[in-house]
């Protein structure tokens, strides 16, 4: 069966840190793979997509970077954090190959920028 | 980004009511509309999905109807319950995304979400 794994769950980090959030898929391959940030009240914010290695989108111009080195690999990078990047961090993955299908996701990442 | 529009932003229902929760969109290329359900703390999953040749899909005590003509459709439980506290999302998605479809690979776009809190 598939898997999805991201951590951590928490994080607290200093304004201006580097940031690293890390999602790992099993029991799949080619994945598509999503970042989403959730906001109180503002839903789920797409951040990020890929559709295979290498191969980033990003939805929002914003301080943060993906990257995709693996196939089931999906990192959300930050050099310099802002106040403003607080929120619930969430990865998800999808079977690869046209619309409508479910999305998987992780239990999410927590993180507070202070 | 092309949204799905939901309402209410949150919603107080007794045990044993129903929940209704609605949802709008734009776009007449979406065909798929799934509810996601999510608990706090958690990643969302999904509870229930329909796509527009039905006009309702019953799963237990979870009902989407759908109005292809109005653009809306809505979620349904029924003899809510204290464990259905959470936050609902609907979606919409379309079967061929395009780079204008917004929504990532599968053209999939969230509601804001609804925060259900059933009491007892």
């Amino acid at each position: 069966s598939q898997t999805i794994h991201q951590w951590p769950a928490t994080l607290v980090q200093p304004v201006g840190s580097p940031l690293s959030l890390e999602c790992t898929v099993e029991g799949t391959s080619n994945p598509n793979l999503y970042w989403y940030r959730q906001a109180a009240g503002r839903g789920l914010q797409l951040l990020f997509y890929s559709v295979g290695i290498g191969q980033i989108s990003s939805e929002v111009p914003q301080n943060l970077s993906a990257s995709r080195p693996q196939d089931r690999q999906f990192i959300l990078s930050s050099k310099k954090l802002l106040l403003s990047d607080s929120g619930f961090y969430l990865c998800a993955w999808s079977a690869w190959g046209g619309g409508n299908t479910e999305a998987f996701f992780g239990q999410g990442t927590r993180l507070t920028v202070v | 980004q092309q949204q799905a529009k939901q309402s209410p932003q949150s919603l107080i229902v007794q045990k044993g009511g129903i929940s209704i929760i609605n949802c709008a969109y734009e776009n007449t290329a979406f065909d798929y509309f799934p509810w996601y359900q999510q608990f706090p703390g958690k990643g969302p999953a999904l509870l229930i999905a329909i796509r527009p040749d039905v006009s309702e899909k019953k799963e237990g005590r979870f009902t989407i109807s759908f109005n292809k003509s109005a653009k809306q459709f809505s979620l349904h439980i029924m003899d809510s319950q204290p464990g259905d506290s959470a936050t609902y999302f609907c979606a919409a998605s379309v079967l061929r995304p395009t780079m204008y479809s917004g929504g990532g690979a599968d053209g999939l776009t969230f509601g804001k979400g609804t925060h259900l809190i059933i009491q007892p």
